[in-house]
């Protein structure tokens, strides 16, 4: 297994709270992804970094932001959550080369009452 | 822009028999394409993925898939099913190795 953990795996917050994601890697990929997966949507990109401080926009960046300051920790926040952020996140790693392969984390469970 | 399209969100199929998912992609240059697997509060499994060369991609587990250019397709199959194999599959289609476009997914039951 890609070595890729997340934290929390479960959290349950409340509407206009901050929350904040972590992607912690052990691999020193250079590339690094946050994901969400709802249902009848697949797998959405929300931000991607291709190095320390380096970091762009995904399909489905709005109401969220990223931080990477080290290579192996990539944080997504959430400045105010909303229902609508309620979703499991998925963080994910990719080596040097445009062939290799993505690897994904267990994922965490967010809900947003 | 590209794309992927599964039909059907949920597939089922008895033990032993011919399991087939399909995927057709849309992409305005030559892609890279993947498939890969979800087991229940789990993370995604890459089965297998193409890049360049022989279109027919064997992955892990059985499973293999075949790029089909003139179809724009990458169909998943494996000869005969497991109970094991019960799971969902997400086809997925790049072309920078950034990013990757998923399509919704086929939740595949496999019928003691």
């Amino acid at each position: 297994d890609a070595g890729i953990t997340q934290s929390p795996r479960h959290k349950v917050t409340e509407t206009g709270t901050p929350v904040t994601l972590r992607c912690h890697q052990t691999e020193n990929h250079r590339y690094m992804y946050w994901y969400r997966q709802d249902p009848g949507h697949g797998l959405r990109l929300i931000h991607y970094s291709y190095g320390v401080k380096d970091t762009d926009k995904g399909e489905v960046s709005d109401g969220y932001s990223v931080s990477r300051s080290k290579t192996e920790d990539f944080l997504l926040t959430l400045e105010s959550a909303t229902s609508s952020q309620t979703s499991v996140y998925f963080c994910a790693i990719r080596g040097q080369g445009v062939t290799d392969t993505q690897y994904f984390g267990p994922g965490t469970r967010l809900t947003v009452l | 822009a590209q794309s992927v399209t599964q039909l059907g969100s949920h597939v089922s199929v008895s033990e032993g028999a011919l399991v087939l998912l399909r995927c057709n992609y849309s992409s305005s240059v030559p892609p890279y394409l993947f498939w890969y697997v979800q087991y229940p509060n789990q993370g995604l499994q890459l089965l297998l993925k193409y890049t360049t060369g022989a279109t027919l991609v064997k992955g892990i587990n059985g499973f293999e898939a075949e790029f089909k250019k003139s179809e724009t397709s990458f169909h998943l199959t494996k000869p005969s099913a497991h109970m094991s194999d019960a799971a969902e599959y997400f086809c997925a289609v790049s072309v920078s190795g950034d990013n990757l476009f998923f399509g919704t997914g086929t939740r595949l039951t496999v019928i003691p």
